[in-house]
């Protein structure tokens, strides 16, 4: 079974601060997805990533998926309060397999 | 994307009882995908659905425990039976619909006293 490590499990900082989620894995992945959860909601696809090295912005949030396809980056600029929830990454081992997900970072943005 | 239904949205059950947790897609899709999310965790893969076909359980996971049925292309059902406070989760179904990307339903809270 294919693992992916996600760091930190949680993340606390203040309205403004810039952050970076870590997702890693010693395998590869055909792609990887970001998700972000609110409570009471199911998880809501952000982006998904599918060549090694890809870089892709979303407003605020750039996601980087490794040259290698092991591993993938969320950074988050100025963090604003609205941005706190559940960040998941999850990865698909091969075409038409399901995804893998990684433990989650809890995000608390304090205004 | 995909339009993804289920219900209910959330229940509170007894032990020992069985809960049916339906799933209703917008389009016809060839596997479905039924995740399990414990309080405060990430989500874990329970079984694989795919219409006309016996599901495929993941380890840990059992038919006779979790049942699922999927009669058609843009439907399933996840049972959860027999139940205790450990299957206190949110339930999530979750159709392919394109290779590699999935997408997810509001899930389904589920709470056994």
């Amino acid at each position: 079974t294919q693992l992916l490590e996600q760091s930190p499990q949680f993340l606390s900082i203040q309205e403004g601060e810039n952050l970076t989620v870590y997702c890693n894995s010693s395998s590869v992945f055909s792609s990887l997805q970001w998700y972000r959860q609110e409570p009471g909601e199911g998880p809501v696809l952000l982006v998904t990533v599918v060549t090694g090295g890809e870089v892709k912005k979303l407003k605020r949030l750039t996601f980087q998926f490794g040259d290698a396809r092991k591993d993938s980056s969320l950074h988050i600029t100025a963090a604003q309060p609205g941005d706190t929830g559940l960040y998941l990454c999850a990865g698909v081992p091969a075409p038409f397999t399901p995804l893998v997900f990684g433990k989650g970072t809890r995000l608390s943005v304090i205004a | 994307s995909a339009v993804i239904s289920q219900k209910p949205s959330r229940d509170i059950c007894q032990r020992g009882t069985s809960l049916t947790i339906q799933c209703q897609v917008d389009s016809q899709v060839t596997m479905m995908f039924w995740y399990r999310q414990q309080p405060g965790q990430s989500l874990t893969l329970i079984a694989t659905a795919n219409q006309g076909s016996e599901a495929t359980y993941e380890s840990g996971f059992v038919i006779d425990k979790f049942p699922i049925s999927r009669p058609n292309l843009t439907f399933s059902t996840l049972t959860v039976s027999n139940m205790s406070p450990e299957d206190s989760s949110i339930y999530l179904c979750s159709p392919f619909v394109l290779a590699g990307t999935q997408y997810f339903g509001p899930g389904t809270r589920l709470l056994v006293l």
